[in-house]
C-alpha cells in the first residue's frame, strides 16, 4: 500500500515570497490533514478535510494560508506571504472511514529567511 | 478541547535500562490514545493505540503503554532500551468519531551503546 505522498521535501524562501505544499494521500482515505510542526514542539492541526470540505480550521491562520483539496483526494496548502515564523515542517496526515489512526507523510520542510 | 502533555523533554538513557515516558491528557469525555514514533529523518509512524479493552496496550518493538483513566495518563514504557530506539516520541489523542488528533510536545530520547 501506498504511503502519504508529499512534495517538495524541502524549501528555502524568502519572506513575503509564496509556496505551495502537494499531498496525496493512501488511497480511499476521506480525511486528510494538515499540520505544521515547528522545531522543538507537537504536530499543531492547521486544516482537516472530509472528503472535499473542510471540517475544522479554527488554528489556520486565514491572512496567509489557504488549503484546498477540490476533489476530494489529493490537497494543496499554500502560504503567501510567508513570514518568519512559518518556517516549520508542515505535514500531511490522512485517515480512513472510523479508523482514528492517522497516517502521515514525510513533510515538507519550510525555511524561511 | 482536548490537550495533552509530556513532561519529559529530553531522555537519555543507556543500552538495556528501562523507559517510561510520561502522558497525560485533558478531556473530560471518552478518548483515543496514540503513541507515534518519529525515527532520524523519518515520517511520524504509529507505535501503539488505545481505543477500549483492556487498559495495556502492546505496541511494536517490544513498547507498551498503560490506560490509567483516573490519571488521565498514558505513559509509554519499554523495558530494555536499544540504541536504535532513539527517537522522538509523542503521545496523541482524539475523540472517537472525531479525528481531530492533539499531540504533546514529544520527548526526544537517545540511548547511548
Amino acid at each position: 500500500e501506498a504511503g502519504v505522498a508529499q512534495s517538495p521535501r524541502y524549501k528555502i524562501i524568502e519572506k513575503r515570497q509564496s509556496v505551495a505544499f502537494w499531498c496525496n494521500p493512501i488511497s480511499g482515505h476521506a480525511t486528510l490533514y494538515w499540520y505544521q510542526q515547528i522545531l522543538g514542539q507537537g504536530p499543531k492541526l492547521l486544516i482537516q478535510f472530509q472528503n472535499n470540505g473542510v471540517v475544522d480550521d479554527s488554528q489556520l491562520p486565514k491572512d496567509r494560508f489557504s488549503a484546498e483539496r477540490l476533489k476530494g483526494v489529493d490537497s494543496t496548502l499554500k502560504i503567501q506571504p510567508a513570514k518568519l515564523e512559518d518556517s516549520a515542517v508542515y505535514l500531511c496526515a490522512s485517515s480512513g472511514e472510523g479508523a482514528g489512526e492517522l497516517f502521515f507523510g514525510e513533510g515538507s520542510r519550510l525555511t524561511v529567511l | 478541547a482536548q490537550s495533552v502533555s509530556q513532561h519529559n523533554h529530553h531522555v537519555i538513557l543507556s543500552e538495556a535500562a528501562s523507559l517510561e515516558l510520561g502522558c497525560n491528557y485533558s478531556y473530560g469525555g471518552t478518548v483515543n490514545l496514540f503513541w507515534y514514533v518519529q525515527y532520524p529523518g523519518q515520517h511520524l509512524q504509529l507505535l501503539l493505540k488505545y481505543f477500549s479493552g483492556d487498559p495495556l496496550v502492546k505496541g511494536i518493538k517490544g513498547f507498551e503503554a498503560e490506560f490509567i483513566k483516573s490519571k488521565f495518563s498514558f505513559n509509554l514504557r519499554k523495558p530494555s532500551v536499544q540504541w536504535s530506539d532513539t527517537a522522538e516520541y509523542f503521545c496523541a489523542v482524539n475523540a472517537p468519531g472525531n479525528n481531530d488528533m492533539r499531540f504533546g510536545a514529544g520527548t526526544r530520547l537517545t540511548v547511548k551503546p
